[in-house]
This record gives C-alpha cells, structure tokens and sequence, in this order.
C-alpha cells in the first residue's frame, strides 16, 4: 500500500527563520514527487522532483529528492508570514495521476 | 489565471436534498480527472478517478451510489453528492492533469455545508 509521512505535522517559526520539512514516500512504479502549499483553499503548485539529488529552487524555497531513500526535503529560508501554511507532498506514480497526499506539516511563522 | 475552474465556491443545502460540483479544465483536454474531499485540519483525501467516457473510478470506502460522477466531455466533470447528510459537509476539490502528466493542477475547491 502506498504511503506517505510528513514530519514535522506542525511547525511554529519566526520571521527570518529556515525551516526544513520531510516527506518520506512508498509508492509502486513510482514517477515523482510533488510538493503543494495550502492556504485557506486549494493547493498551489510548488516543485515536482523526478531526479535524486537535484536541488529545485524557487526564490526562498527549494527542495531536492533522495530516490534511494525514498525521501524529500522542503526548505524555506528567511521566512516570512505569507509562508504560513499547510505545506503537503504527494508521490506519483507511473499508474496515473492520482496523488495520495501525506497529512502535511502545518506552518506558522509569527512576526 | 485559473486552469482548472471548480464551481459553486460556496454551497448550502438541505439535509436530503442533492448537489451537484462542476469541474472544468480552462485550457486543455483532461480525459482524466480527480475528485479530493478534505475535512478540516485534514489531508486531501482522493475520493475518485474520474474518466471521460466511462465509469469512474472510486477509491476504497467511498460510495459511488452516494458521489456520482460524471465525465462527459474532455473538459467537465461534474460531482453529485446525493441525499446528502451534514458528516458530507466538506471541501471538495477536484484536479487534472495535462496530457504531458507534467503538471497537475487543482481547481479553487467547493466548500459544501449541509444544513
């Protein structure tokens, strides 16, 4: 059975802090990972990764795989209040594009 | 904008009565959609795999009696909860992918209440 866990499921940071989230996966005929930001309505698009070891980067996030491991990170450096949110990740496999969310790691980053 | 749309946003009905949750992909053919239910303070849950031009596809527990879906056409699905009860008050969202498969993208989401 597929499986996804988050870690931490709630995080309580200042502004300027770095944050580091996990996700640790199992998934049959698996194609990539997709991390997602959820605020108050549906997720918003972050990174997909197919490749181990091979940093994303966008502005203050980045994140990188470990296939081997079976395993992402999700970093946010200098945080900000505008990153509060439920940050969720999402195997995919090669079967479809169905996507078994893990339970998301809540942020909150206060001024 | 927007590329996949959810509509209604918002929906109140009664105890009993049906509803129905449309999902469009705004600029491109899904011939594969997929409906989430999420309660509050919880993960998105997939409640069904829904393909154009044949039945859908439901995952274990939920009841396809109960959430009909339909899939019409490579840019519609449509979501009817039936008879529905105030434990279906939820957020419902739907996604669909591009043809790639490279991006996913997931509609504003219905927030459903039964009274």
């Amino acid at each position: 059975e597929d499986k996804v866990v988050q870690s931490p499921l709630s995080l309580v940071v200042h502004e300027g802090d770095t944050v580091t989230l996990n996700c640790s996966y199992e998934v049959t005929n698996f194609r990539s990972l997709l991390w997602y930001k959820q605020e108050k309505k549906a997720p918003t698009f972050l990174f997909m990764l197919t490749s181990s070891g091979i940093e994303k980067k966008s502005g203050r996030l980045s994140s990188i795989l470990d296939k081997k491991e079976l395993f992402s990170i999700l970093n946010i450096t200098a945080t900000q209040t505008g990153d509060s949110a439920v940050y969720l990740c999402a195997p995919l496999s090669n079967s479809g594009y169905a996507l078994n969310f893990g339970k998301g790691t809540s942020l909150l980053v206060t001024p | 904008g927007a590329v996949v749309s959810q509509h209604p946003s918002w929906v109140i009905c009664k105890s009993g009565t049906s509803v129905k949750i449309e999902c469009r992909s705004l600029d491109f053919q899904a011939t594969t959609m997929f409906w989430y239910r999420q309660f509050p303070k919880q993960s998105l849950m997939l409640m069904a795999t829904s393909n154009e031009g044949s039945k859908a596809t439901y995952e274990q527990g939920v009841e396809k009696d109960k959430f009909l879906i339909n899939h019409a056409s490579l840019t519609l699905s449509t979501l009817t909860v039936t008879s529905a009860h105030p434990e279906d008050s939820s957020f419902y969202i739907c996604s669909a992918s591009t043809q790639s498969g490279n991006t996913i993208y997931f509609g504003e989401g219905s927030w459903l209440t039964v009274v």
